[in-house]
């Protein structure tokens, strides 16, 4: 999990802006992904990615959006119509679908 | 898709004594079943994994259970020490993607 950062490892967010987060691997895989962790909860799918240029819907993608323009790169944006987006937000990799996830450190995102 | 249901959700042992936790899924199209531990503020780590074609893995004093005809599988911590204690999450996966629980709060006593 040491290849995978995430920056910033906090970001504020005020009414109506959208605000991205960054997720970077060098552990050449080909799978990423975007979770959200609310307080003693969870991880909810976000979006992810099977190759590039390709994305899914995770189960909570309403509000977001991402791009996967390179290999080593899955940003997420958080838009204005997200309207509860405090929370701690994770992103992860993996060689394949049904393999070991690897974490980032994880972003948290408040709200001013 | 797939359902992960997982308990107890907080768990309180001595220390000495040993952890178990317990995870069911619903798709029996999964195959593979990691556990992660996530300590406060930080990011989940793995700890232990298996796979549908193995009933059981050990790790020094981790092991996990996989029962696929019942469709559930368990987490085992043995000799549990402070350092132990943290959120444990289960997860499946099918579809390409993993589904997790809900998480069990482990509380080592000393």
């Amino acid at each position: 999990d040491g290849g995978i950062t995430q920056s910033p490892k906090y970001l504020f967010r005020k009414e109506g802006q959208n605000v991205t987060l960054s997720c970077e691997q060098n552990l050449n895989h080909d799978a990423m992904y975007w979770y959200r962790q609310d307080p003693g909860q969870g991880l909810r799918l976000i979006y992810y990615s099977q190759i590039v240029n390709d994305f899914q819907k995770g189960d909570i993608a309403e509000g977001y959006s991402v791009s996967r323009e390179k290999k080593e790169s899955f940003p997420l944006t958080v838009t204005s119509a997200q309207k509860n987006p405090t929370a701690f937000y994770l992103c992860a990799s993996s060689p394949g679908g049904r393999e070991t996830q690897y974490f980032g450190p994880g972003t948290r995102l408040l709200v001013l | 898709g797939e359902n992960v249901e997982q308990h107890p959700s907080t768990l309180s042992v001595q220390e000495g004594d040993s952890a178990v936790i317990k995870c069911t899924y619903s798709d029996s199209a999964s195959n593979y079943f990691p556990w992660y531990k996530q300590e406060l503020g930080k990011r989940p780590q793995l700890i232990i994994d298996i796979r549908s074609n193995v009933g059981e893995k050990k790790d020094q004093r981790i092991a996990v259970t996989l029962n696929k005809t019942a469709k559930h599988f368990s987490l085992h911590i043995t000799e549990t020490q402070p350092e132990d204690s943290a959120v444990y999450f289960c997860a499946a996966s099918s579809e390409e993607k993993l589904t997790f629980g809900t998480g069990t709060r482990l509380t080592i006593i000393p």
